[in-house]
Parts: structure tokens; sequence; C-alpha cells
């Protein structure tokens, strides 16, 4: 099975920072990644699709970019409401598909 | 509006089974894929499986193969997920999830089940 990896594991951040998730899998998985954004007791949330596709209503401060191994997810000026925990997922090859390990965001 | 909507929180004994619902609606049940994606407190999401609902067809991950049975009512638009011999491992909330007309990333999710093992 393909793995990710997501760095950092954590950060702190300010309301107007620039925040980038880097996600690397362990093998080639051409633009087959999504981001999902998870608030504590929520469900996961689509933003980001085939790489760098952002979801129908997710704010254009997400972005997302990368192929084959190596994958960034920026949030241009972080906002009160983007404080939460970060998962990135392949579907290149499957099954399984497999999810990363997260990254929390939280205020500093 | 598109929606999947979950049964409610079980408590089941060590060694029993659990069966978690699923019912959408807002779109065309058998166009979509539908996945079941676990989550242990604290823990990362891990896919389990997923059904076609037009036909019935099942792909379910290899942890998952020997306790998981995924099965659908196309007449009720709901999924279901069984998962028996349950240990305290399993312990985690339970979601279903929509992907496309091929399998891939999940766009629409329910809000989750929680399911407690304990002796």
């Amino acid at each position: 099975a393909i793995q990710l990896t997501q760095s950092p594991s954590s950060l702190s951040a300010s309301v107007g920072d620039r925040v980038t998730i880097t996600c690397r899998a362990s093998q080639g998985i051409s633009s087959a990644l999504a981001w999902y954004q998870q608030k504590p007791g929520k469900a996961p949330k689509l933003l980001i699709y085939d790489a760098s596709s952002l979801e129908s209503g997710v704010p254009s401060r997400f972005s997302g970019s990368g192929s084959g191994t190596d994958f960034t997810l920026t949030i241009s000026s972080l906002q009160p409401e983007d404080f939460a925990t970060y998962y990135c997922q392949q579907f290149n090859s499957y099954p399984p598909f497999t999810f990363g390990p997260g990254t929390k965001v939280d205020i500093k | 509006q598109m929606q999947l909507v979950q049964s409610g929180a079980e408590v089941k004994k060590t060694g029993s089974s659990v069966k978690v619902s699923c019912k959408a609606s807002g779109y065309t049940f058998t166009y979509r894929y539908l996945h079941w994606v676990r989550q242990a407190p604290g823990q990362a999401l891990e896919w389990m499986g997923w059904i076609t609902p037009f036909n019935g067809n099942t792909n379910y991950a290899q942890k998952f193969q020997d306790r998981v049975t995924i099965t659908r009512d196309r007449s009720m638009s709901t999924a279901y997920m069984e998962l028996s011999s349950l240990r305290s491992e399993d312990t985690a909330m339970y979601y279903c999830a929509r992907s496309g007309l091929l399998p891939g990333y999940f766009d629409l999710w329910g809000r989750g089940t929680l399911v407690t093992v304990s002796s």
C-alpha cells in the first residue's frame, strides 16, 4: 500500500499567516491526491482534489500543488475558522485508499 | 440538499458485531460509490471498504477483509457496514462517504457513528 507522510505534524500560526503543509507519497501517484479539513467532533470536509482543483464552495485562500510524490496545501491568509487538522489522501493506487497522519493547525 | 445520514451511537461487547447504516438523499444513490472510513480516538482516518450501490459489488481493505461486510438496499438508498468479532481497538467513529463515478476522493460525508467496544 502507498504510504503518505505529512509535515509538520502540527504547527502554530496567527490569523493572516501564510501556512504550507506538505504531503509525501511513498511512490508516485501522479496527481491523484486530495486534501481534507477536519474540525473537532466533525466529519472531514473535502478542500482540494486532483492535487490542485478547488472543491466548489471552498474559499480561494486554499490552494494545492504538486504531482508525483510531493504535494503541498497552502492557506494564503489563515482565518480563525481554518484552525483544524488537515489530511491528505491518495487515490492513485487502491485498494486501499490511504490517508496521511494529519497536520494540526492551531492558534499561536 | 445532498446528505448522508448515519445511524446512532452503539455500545457493544467484545466479540459481538455492529451494523451501521448510512442513508443517502439529494442525489441518485446508484450513481456514486459509497465508502466506509473509520477514525479511532485521536488517530488518522482509515479506509475500510466500498460498495457500488448499482450492483452491490464490494471491495475491502485487506486489514478488514475477514470481519467487514458492506451491503446496500437500493429501495431505501441506504448502505450498511457490519463489523464482526469486535475488539477494543475497534472503538472509533465510523463515517460513510461518497465518491464519484470512479472510486477516488470523498466529496460528501456522513456525520459519523461512534462505536464503543468494551468488555
